[in-house]
C-alpha cells in the first residue's frame, strides 16, 4: 500500500461544476499537508496548505480528517483553467521527507 | 516565478554514464529537496539537504548522491545511469527553521528532463 493514495481519475466535469478529491495517508505521525497543482510537463505549484480546522481560498476548500487520515480538496464553480493534475502532499515535520500522491487529473470542459 | 532554477532543462545520456544536475534555491531558503517524477506518477522523494547536510533519504540506491553548498544551492549526481532513470528531476527549496519550527511550503524549479538511452 502506498503511503499517500489518491484516486487517479480522470475527473471530467463541465464548467461551473463542483468537484471533490480525496487523499488518504498511512503514517499517523504526519503533521503537514498540502495540495499542489501540476500542469502538463510543468513543475508542481503550491495550491494551498491544509490546516486542521479546514481552510478556504476563493473557490478552493481543503479539509483534514486526522482520525480517518484523509485530506480533501473541493473546487467550486470549476473553470477551464482548473484543468490540471492535483497532488496531495504529506510531510512529517522535521523528518525531511515529503510524500506525494500520484495525483488526480481534472479536465474541465466547456 | 518561484526563484528556484535548475540546469540543464533537458539532457540525454547513455546507459552507464554519470550525470550532475544543479539547483539554485530561492533566496532565503536553507533546504533543498530532490525528487524523481516518472510519467504518470507523483514526484518520488530522493533526498533532502538542510544546511549542507543530508536530512532524510528516500528509497533510492547509493548511486544517487548529492550535496549542498554554503549558498544553499545543490547538486544531484547519478552514477551508472540506467534506462529507468529517465524521468523529470525536480528540485524544491524551502525554509526550515529547525526542530520545533513550522514547516514552510516548498517551491519547485522547472525540472530537468533526463533521458537515458
Amino acid at each position: 500500500r502506498k503511503e499517500v493514495e489518491q484516486d487517479p481519475g480522470p475527473f471530467n466535469v463541465p464548467e461551473g461544476a463542483t468537484v471533490a478529491f480525496n487523499c488518504t495517508y498511512s503514517n499517523s505521525a504526519s503533521q503537514s499537508f498540502f495540495w499542489y497543482r501540476q500542469d502538463c510537463r510543468k513543475e508542481p505549484k503550491l495550491l494551498m496548505s491544509v490546516y486542521s480546522s479546514g481552510n478556504e481560498d476563493g473557490r478552493f476548500t481543503a479539509q483534514l480528517n486526522r482520525a480517518s487520515q484523509y485530506i480533501s480538496l473541493l473546487i467550486r464553480d470549476s473553470k477551464l483553467s482548473d484543468s490540471a493534475t492535483y497532488l496531495c502532499v504529506v510531510k512529517i515535520t522535521n523528518a525531511g521527507k515529503s510524500t506525494f500522491g500520484d495525483g488526480t487529473t481534472l479536465t474541465v470542459k466547456p | 516565478e518561484t526563484g528556484v532554477t535548475q540546469s540543464p532543462t533537458h539532457l540525454i545520456k547513455t546507459r552507464g554514464q554519470q550525470v550532475t544536475l544543479r539547483c539554485s534555491s530561492q533566496s532565503g531558503h536553507n533546504t533543498v529537496s530532490w525528487y524523481q517524477q516518472a510519467l504518470g506518477q507523483g514526484p518520488q522523494f530522493i533526498f533532502q539537504y538542510y544546511r549542507e547536510e543530508e536530512n532524510g533519504r528516500g528509497n533510492f540506491p547509493p548511486r544517487f548522491s548529492g550535496l549542498q553548498f554554503p549558498n544553499y544551492s545543490s547538486e544531484l549526481n547519478v552514477n551508472a545511469l540506467e534506462l529507468d532513470d529517465s524521468a523529470l528531476y525536480l528540485c524544491a527549496s524551502s525554509l526550515d527553521r529547525g526542530r520545533g519550527g513550522p514547516n514552510t511550503e516548498a517551491f519547485f524549479g522547472q525540472g530537468t528532463r533526463l533521458t537515458v538511452v
